[in-house]
């Protein structure tokens, strides 16, 4: 079964600094994979999606994010992070063949601190 | 402006009282979904709708009802709320593009049963 594991809860870096969000996920075949952002009191936006046209993926407002087969991966990062920033991020599976279904991370609180 | 609209954002209802949340997109998508989000678990979906006349149970169908008989509108109905169902309640939209499906979400429905 498809799944997918946000490595960490909640996440504080320092404005300006690096951000690195990490989720690795589970698939039997080679998924779509999306991350999304959710501001307070907020619906969700589409930050990046990975569809197999090239491993590295940027994104909206700055973020990026790599496609690693070996380790499962899909982290999320950005070089220098803004107050603007601080939000809740979801990374998300979408298997092929399950006609939309998307599978969600349990998602990670990002903090800026000035 | 193209986007997933819900009503209403906010709901105080009592246990046993049926209520719908609508939804409603403008982008003539086919796809479209409910989730909710509780927290420590993401999102799970509730139902999904492939095209006019076609839904489907998602991950936790348990006391809800959908159906879709326009292409536009896909309702949420409770038909005797508890209190477990309180949560925060998102609806989505997508169309299939090439690989896969980018899905739009509504700006969510806070609902608190008592």
């Amino acid at each position: 079964a498809q799944s997918v594991t946000q490595l960490d809860s909640h996440v504080s870096v320092s404005e300006g600094t690096p951000v690195l969000l990490r989720c690795n996920y589970s698939s039997s075949y080679s998924p779509s994979l999306f991350w999304y952002v959710q501001h307070p009191n907020k619906g969700l936006q589409l930050l990046l999606k990975y569809t197999s046209a090239a491993t590295l993926v940027k994104g909206i407002n700055g973020f990026e994010a790599e496609f690693k087969k070996s380790e499962t991966s899909f982290h999320l990062t950005k070089p220098s992070a803004h107050m603007s920033d601080a939000a809740e991020y979801f990374c998300v599976v979408s298997p092929l063949n399950q006609g939309g279904k998307l599978i969600f991370g349990q998602g990670t609180e990002l903090s800026v601190k000035p | 402006e193209a986007q997933v609209t819900q009503n209403p954002r906010y709901l105080i209802t009592v246990t046993g009282k049926k209520l719908t949340v609508t939804c409603s997109q403008n982008m003539n998508h086919e796809y479209m979904s409910w989730y909710r989000q509780d927290p420590g678990l993401g999102l799970r979906q509730i139902y999904y709708s492939m095209n006019v006349e076609a839904t489907d149970k998602g991950d936790v169908p348990e006391g809800y009802k959908v159906s879709r008989k326009e292409k536009r509108n896909f309702p949420l109905i409770l038909e005797s709320p508890s209190p477990n169902q309180t949560s925060l309640y998102f609806c989505a939209s997508s169309t299939r593009t090439s690989w896969s499906y980018e899905q739009y979400f509504g700006p969510g429905t806070r609902l608190t049963v008592t």
